[in-house]
């Protein structure tokens, strides 16, 4: 099975701070994006990646920035985390090519609060 | 973009019945994808089904079904026999072939999520 892991479920960060998430998939998806999820907005995106090193903006980039350096691995950053970014984040993966990529692999999310 | 509507913010049905969740969107290309994800409490998003624009046919995958209506833009889903873990935010995404600036990457667009509560 897929697995896409996120590095914290629950984050408490003051503003200010610089705040990493890490997502990690194990099935050499080439494809990774990052969603913040809010109630009632559903599902934004806010960058994505289609190969290591590469990224594009998605809807809502203002804030984040992300790394790729690594096929595995997908980074957002939040360099000077506000209030406005306590929001749960998602992480996905999936394949660029083939019948298989239409399905994007969800990590369990990072609940993160800035205080 | 593209956008994608779910005017249902929460819905409820009794176990053992049947309940159906709406979702419209709004495209100009022919050829396209979407998709239901089911996102349980606490736990991963996960694909419940998956309809391809080229294809008439509607999209079966055990209890649930899709009605796919391209001339309406129109994608509900349908769960059949209710059962207490269907409970969950239920959201509808949209996949374009090319993103704005050209590239393949196909990614989604989600509407705002349906709430289903299951009662017993």
């Amino acid at each position: 099975d897929v697995k896409v892991t996120q590095s914290s479920r629950y984050l408490v960060k003051r503003t200010g701070e610089k705040v990493f998430l890490e997502c990690v998939q194990d099935m050499d998806h080439e494809n990774m994006f990052w969603y913040r999820q809010d109630p009632g907005l559903g599902l934004r995106l806010i960058y994505f990646s289609y190969d290591v090193k590469m990224k594009e903006k998605g809807d809502i980039p203002e804030g984040y920035s992300v790394s790729r350096e690594k096929k595995e691995r997908f980074s957002l950053i939040l360099e000077s985390a506000s209030t406005n970014q306590t929001s749960m984040y998602l992480c996905a993966s999936s394949l660029s090519e083939g019948l298989s990529s239409y399905e994007q692999y969800f990590g369990p999310g990072t609940r993160l609060t800035v205080t | 973009a593209q956008t994608v509507t779910q005017s249902q913010p929460e819905m409820s049905v009794q176990e053992a019945e049947t309940v159906t969740l709406s979702c419209t969107y709004d495209t100009s290309e022919s050829d396209y994808y979407l998709f239901w994800y089911k996102q349980p409490p606490s736990r991963q998003m996960i694909l419940v089904i998956r309809q391809e624009a080229y294809k008439q046919q509607n999209a079966t995958e055990n209890r649930f079904s899709v009605n796919f209506q391209k001339a309406a833009k129109s994608f509900s889903l349908k769960i059949s026999d209710s059962q207490l873990g269907d409970a969950a935010m239920y959201f509808c995404a949209y996949r374009s072939e090319t993103s704005d600036r050209g590239s393949t990457l196909g990614r989604l667009y989600f509407g705002r999520g349906t709430q289903l509560t299951v009662w017993p």
